[in-house]
């Protein structure tokens, strides 16, 4: 079975500050990995997504993410940050050839001014 | 505007009312789906669909009961719900089942169980 660890569920970072959003997973079988975004009162919006090669990822709005099989990890990251920014993210796994997604719980990520 | 739209956006209903939440893709998705958001819990996959046909029924109480009548559209009917119910439910589409490309989501529906 697979899973998906969002270590911090808030992120607190001021304005133009580089931020680092955690996400760790576990599974026996090779995975595609996502990463969503969640402004207020939508549903969420794919970010960026690893599914084989290159293993740094870039996505909209200046993110990127790191697949990293050994520590399996799959951290998303941004040098800097904007106050439109603030929204939550969730980290997703699903294993690769299914449409069996297994979502994180989230990490808000709050900029401030 | 994401390719998904439900409505209503927001719903309050009683315990013994029925009410259905419909969702509505343009985007020439032949897989839809279902999730339930909870504060704090991880988006519940519910119901799954492809070519209007119904692969997975993720134990679901029978108080919901999905229907997809075309590609394009994906109804949740809802009667006797408990409060434990409410929460965002949120729909989404795919190309296809087995394609990475992620999901397209609608912007949900708050629904409230009173």
């Amino acid at each position: 079975a697979q899973s998906v660890t969002q270590l911090d569920s808030q992120v607190p970072v001021f304005e133009e500050a580089p931020v680092e959003l955690r996400c760790n997973y576990s599974s026996s079988v090779s995975v595609y990995l996502f990463w969503y975004v969640q402004y207020p009162n939508q549903g969420l919006q794919l970010l960026l997504k690893y599914l084989s090669g290159s293993t740094l990822v870039k996505g909209i709005n200046g993110f990127e993410a790191e697949f990293n099989k050994s520590q399996t990890s799959f951290h998303l990251r941004k040098p800097s940050v904007h106050i439109s920014d603030t929204a939550e993210y969730f980290c997703a796994v699903t294993p690769s050839g299914t449409y069996k997604y297994i979502f994180g719980t989230g990490t808000r990520l709050k900029v401030l001014a | 505007e994401t390719g998904v739209t439900q409505t209503p956006r927001h719903l309050v209903m009683g315990m013994t009312n029925k009410k259905s939440l419909k969702c509505e893709q343009h985007l020439g998705h032949n897989a839809m789906y279902w999730y339930k958001q909870s504060a704090k819990k991880p988006l519940e996959l519910m119901f799954v669909y492809s070519l209007e046909e119904r692969v997975e029924n993720n134990s679901v109480p029978s108080r919901f009961s999905p229907e997809c009548p075309n590609s394009s559209h994906l109804f949740l009917h809802l009667h006797t719900l408990q409060p434990e119910d409410s929460a965002l439910y949120l729909c989404a589409s795919s190309q296809d089942l087995l394609t990475g490309v992620g999901y397209t989501f609608g912007s949900g529906t708050r629904l409230t169980v009173v």
